[in-house]
């Protein structure tokens, strides 16, 4: 099955600590983003990539940090720094060159304490 | 940067009749403009979307209209059923140097009554 993965589902932290989330997809898409989404809000774009070893700041990028070291994973990185981390995490994917639809993740739901 | 308004934020309708979800769009280059559900817990899935050189796109129950020129674009779903019930949103997809980017609607939440 094709499709993108977030672990965990949630995820507990206490204030200060740095917290990893994972998103892997095997959809062989080029592009990948992360988005943050609070109670009853839209969602907001924290960083995005095109491609392997580059990635842009989104809206809302501060206290954050991703990396794109291989294609098909793009983990996001919730820093101290993040005043509000508390907060559901999506992460998706698509296709590149042409306006194509965002596949999502189920979502990682962090918890900071 | 693009700004997408998205109303109401909610909405309640009986089973069978149909609800209608309003967007609009504040950057003109923006030329794709896909609809998402959300259900608890979940993350969105895409159910119709409109390219900028269409004006109406239907798919069974669901129809999306687009005027570029007002530029706002609208979701309609027809005969509403219980299973119907979610959080909707819309989107704009913008081509730009930087890469491209969807930026989303604050979302609907749409009951469905029996």
């Amino acid at each position: 099955d094709g499709g993108i993965t977030q672990s965990p589902k949630y995820l507990f932290r206490k204030e200060g600590q740095n917290v990893t989330l994972s998103c892997e997809q095997n959809l062989n898409h080029d592009a990948m983003y992360w988005y943050r989404q609070d109670p009853g809000q839209g969602l907001r774009l924290i960083y995005y990539s095109q491609i392997v070893n580059d990635f842009q700041k989104g809206d809302i990028a501060e206290g954050y940090s991703v990396s794109r070291e291989k294609k098909e994973s793009f983990p996001l990185t919730v820093t101290s720094a993040q005043k509000n981390p508390t907060a559901f995490y999506l992460c998706a994917s698509t296709d590149i060159g042409v306006s194509s639809p965002l596949h999502f993740g189920n979502g990682t739901r962090l918890t900071v304490t | 940067g693009e700004n997408v308004e998205q109303h109401p934020s909610t909405l309640s309708v009986q089973e069978g009749d149909s609800a209608v979800i309003k967007c609009t769009y504040s950057d003109s280059a923006s030329n794709y403009f896909p609809w998402y559900k959300q259900e608890l817990g979940k993350g969105p899935q895409l159910i119709i979307d409109i390219r900028s050189n269409v004006g109406e796109k239907k798919d069974q129950r669901i129809a999306v209209t687009l005027n570029k020129t007002a530029k706002h674009f609208s979701l309609h779903i027809t005969e509403t059923q219980p299973e119907d019930s979610a959080v909707y949103f819309c989107a704009a997809w913008t081509s730009g140097a930087a890469g491209n980017k969807l930026t989303f609607g604050g979302g609907t939440r749409v009951l469905v009554k029996p």
